[in-house]
């Protein structure tokens, strides 16, 4: 079975600062990983995802996410945040079809 | 394109009442997903349809919850009976077919049982 840790639950920062938000992984077998934001009041839209290929993958709105297999990680980071990026991400593992998420990590961007 | 539509948006009932929620896809998309998803907690996946067969139910509770979608297209996710712990805000989601395709999420209908 697969399980996802996202390490901070909530993340402060100011705006025009670089955040990274955190999410480790376990699981026997290979696995996709997937980075989802939430908007309050919104269904979760997806930011970016890792099948294969390179490890460091871009997405929308800036943000990109690097997968590391050794240290079972696939942290998302953006070099300057807005306040338009306060949401809830969601790191999420998939070893078949089925998606196991995190849960969650609440971005608050202040002036 | 129209995204995924979900109603209520909104319910309020009580215990051991049955409750009812309707999901229309993105037309076209022949996979449908509902996920549970309980304050503080990451979405969790209830049943997953391709087209109109069940393609996983393991984590629907069988005894209170059922879900249909008959003609390949919506969706229903019923309670009966509700219980406390069911408060949750209830996500339906689609995507073009199985396998690594992006899910689309809809708004999500918010579930307070009291």
């Amino acid at each position: 079975a697969q399980s996802v840790t996202q390490l901070d639950s909530q993340v402060p920062v100011f705006e025009e600062a670089p955040v990274e938000l955190r999410c480790n992984y376990s699981s026997s077998v290979s696995v996709y990983l997937f980075w989802y934001v939430q908007y309050p009041n919104q269904g979760l839209q997806l930011l970016l995802k890792y099948l294969s290929g390179s490890t460091l993958v871009k997405g929308i709105n800036g943000f990109e996410a690097e997968f590391n297999k050794s240290q079972t990680s696939f942290h998302l980071r953006k070099p300057s945040v807005h306040i338009s990026d306060t949401a809830e991400y969601f790191c999420a593992v998939s070893a078949s079809e089925k998606l196991v998420f995190g849960k969650g990590t609440k971005l608050t961007v202040n002036p | 394109e129209a995204g995924v539509a979900q109603s209520p948006r909104y319910k309020i009932i009580e215990k051991r009442q049955s409750v009812a929620f309707w999901c229309n896809p993105i037309s076209g998309h022949a996979t449908l997903y509902w996920y549970q998803q309980i304050l503080g907690q990451g979405p969790k996946l209830l049943i997953q349809f391709q087209n109109n067969g069940v393609v996983d139910d393991s984590q629907l509770p069988k005894d209170r919850f059922s879900a249909e979608r008959l003609k390949g297209v919506d969706s229903t996710l019923k309670i009966q009976p509700a219980k406390l712990e069911d408060s949750a805000v209830y996500l339906c989601a689609s995507s073009l077919d199985r396998g690594w395709g992006e899910q689309y999420f809809g708004p999500g209908t918010r579930l307070t049982v009291t």
